[in-house]
């Protein structure tokens, strides 16, 4: 049972390059975010996908884009990576929108 | 306004010592709470929760106080470790806004031997 994984755990790409990050849970959770976290900003919601089939935007949507593959799997994409996406960033996973979330180990994004 | 706000941004404190980590919130419609600890290079663990219906709930080593009426709670470890030494943060679960999670911005506890 590894709960949240995520891939890859470092990354660095040049401005304009495309990513994406990937999120699998074995918690049979039906919930999945994506977070990212910055210095003196503490966790912050990019989307989340409350179920399979659904997908919304959070906090700072923006430069990102979310595929819900299916219940494990939520992936993160960067279509034209900047500076300013430079940041750690977490998948966390709970069986409702309303519990307590859980979260993978995260994934070291610099951007150059 | 929408904050989850934490008083002190590092605490040191000597091994064997109880810790003290103190959040205030600012949305009187918060009805669940949880504690999160992150060591370095790993993300956010789940300590302990407390729903708005109680005042104190206890865990291993670890209590969580609520004061619903200045908005306030804390959490305390006991017999501080130095596996304990993390950044904790507060994280209030808006249920009334579909399970919206704000986290504050965290505590660094720092343990001395």
């Amino acid at each position: 049972n590894a709960g949240v994984t995520q891939t890859p755990k470092f990354q660095v790409l040049k401005t304009g390059q495309s990513m994406t990050l990937q999120c699998a849970q074995d918690m049979n959770h039906n919930s999945m975010y994506w977070y990212r976290q910055d210095p003196g900003m503490g966790l912050r919601l990019i989307y989340y996908s409350a179920s399979e089939g659904t997908t919304d935007k959070g906090e700072v949507p923006n430069g990102y884009n979310v595929s819900r593959l299916n219940k494990r799997e939520f992936s993160l994409r960067l279509e034209s990576a900047a500076p300013s996406q430079t940041s750690v960033y977490f998948c966390a996973t709970d069986r409702a929108r309303t519990d307590t979330q859980y979260f993978g180990p995260g994934t070291r994004l610099t951007v150059l | 306004g929408e904050s989850v706000g934490l008083h002190l941004p590092t605490l040191s404190v000597q091994e064997g010592d109880n810790s003290i980590i103190n959040c205030a919130y600012s949305n009187s419609a918060s009805d669940y709470f949880i504690w999160y600890k992150q060591e370095s290079g790993k993300g956010p663990q789940f300590i302990i929760d407390i729903r708005s219906n109680m005042d104190k709930r206890q865990g291993q080593r670890v209590t969580v106080l609520l004061n619903k009426t200045v908005k306030h709670l804390s959490l305390q470890i006991a017999a501080t470790q130095p596996g304990d030494s993390a950044v904790y943060f507060c994280a209030e679960n808006r249920r009334n806004q579909g399970g919206k999670l704000i986290f504050g911005q965290g505590t660094e506890l720092s343990v001395k031997p």
